[in-house]
């Protein structure tokens, strides 16, 4: 039981370019979510989904795209990436969003990634 | 006016003090109030949660919700350099509101 993977764990890229990160979850969880971290702006929810061909955007869902065509599979993607998207990002999921189950966010290692 | 507000600290004590960790919210309708611990360079875990107003006790972590005053707070006893994290509140809502957390350093 690997619980939360996020792969890669870091990148560098240079402005422009694009790339995919890839989240998966084998616990069976419905709702999976992206937060970038930042120093001094704490976690901040991208996207979310809260099934699998489902998503919704949370807090700062500009030059980001996801993907849930799997349950288990939560997929972020940066089309054009820019400086300011240099930052750490986790992956989370959960049982479910509503109720007791909503209190335990299950969070993947991260990924470090660079834009310059 | 934020969602959450949490005190970002440094917070430095030594080892053995009581920790009092400490977030505002706005949002009257949440009910449920999480703690979130985060090593460096690892992702957040859940440590523990309440629910609606009380106190709710775990070995040396005591989580206190007063919401009346929309207030959270977590007290660590006895604190111990292994307690040396992030810690992050989550009123819960839907999804989780997520303070910015506090880094907390237990020196020996």
């Amino acid at each position: 039981n690997a619980g939360v993977t996020q792969t890669p764990k870091f990148r560098v890229l240079k402005t422009g370019q694009s790339m995919t990160l890839l989240c998966a979850q084998d616990m069976n969880h419905e709702y999976m979510y992206w937060y970038r971290q930042d120093p001094g702006m704490g976690l901040r929810l991208i996207h979310y989904s809260v099934g699998e061909g489902t998503t919704a955007k949370g807090e700062v869902p500009d030059g980001y795209n996801v993907s849930r065509l799997k349950k288990q599979n939560f997929l972020l993607g940066l089309e054009s990436a820019a400086p300011s998207q240099t930052s750490v990002y986790f992956c989370a999921s959960s049982i479910s969003s509503t109720g007791t189950d909503s209190y335990e966010q299950y969070f993947g290692p991260g990924t470090r990634l660079t834009v310059t | 006016q934020k969602e959450v507000e949490q005190d970002p600290g440094p917070l430095s004590v030594p080892e053995g003090a009581i920790v009092s960790l400490n977030c505002t919210y706005s949002n009257s309708a949440f009910q449920y109030f999480m703690w979130y611990r985060q090593y460096s360079r690892k992702g957040p875990e859940l440590l523990m949660y309440t629910y609606s107003s009380g106190n709710k006790e775990d070995g040396r972590f005591t989580a206190q919700v007063d919401k009346s005053s929309k207030y959270i707070s977590l007290f660590i006893r006895d604190s111990q350099p292994s307690d040396s994290a992030t810690y992050l509140c989550a009123p819960g809502g839907t999804p989780l509101v997520f303070g910015k957390g506090t880094r907390l350093s237990v020196i020996a």
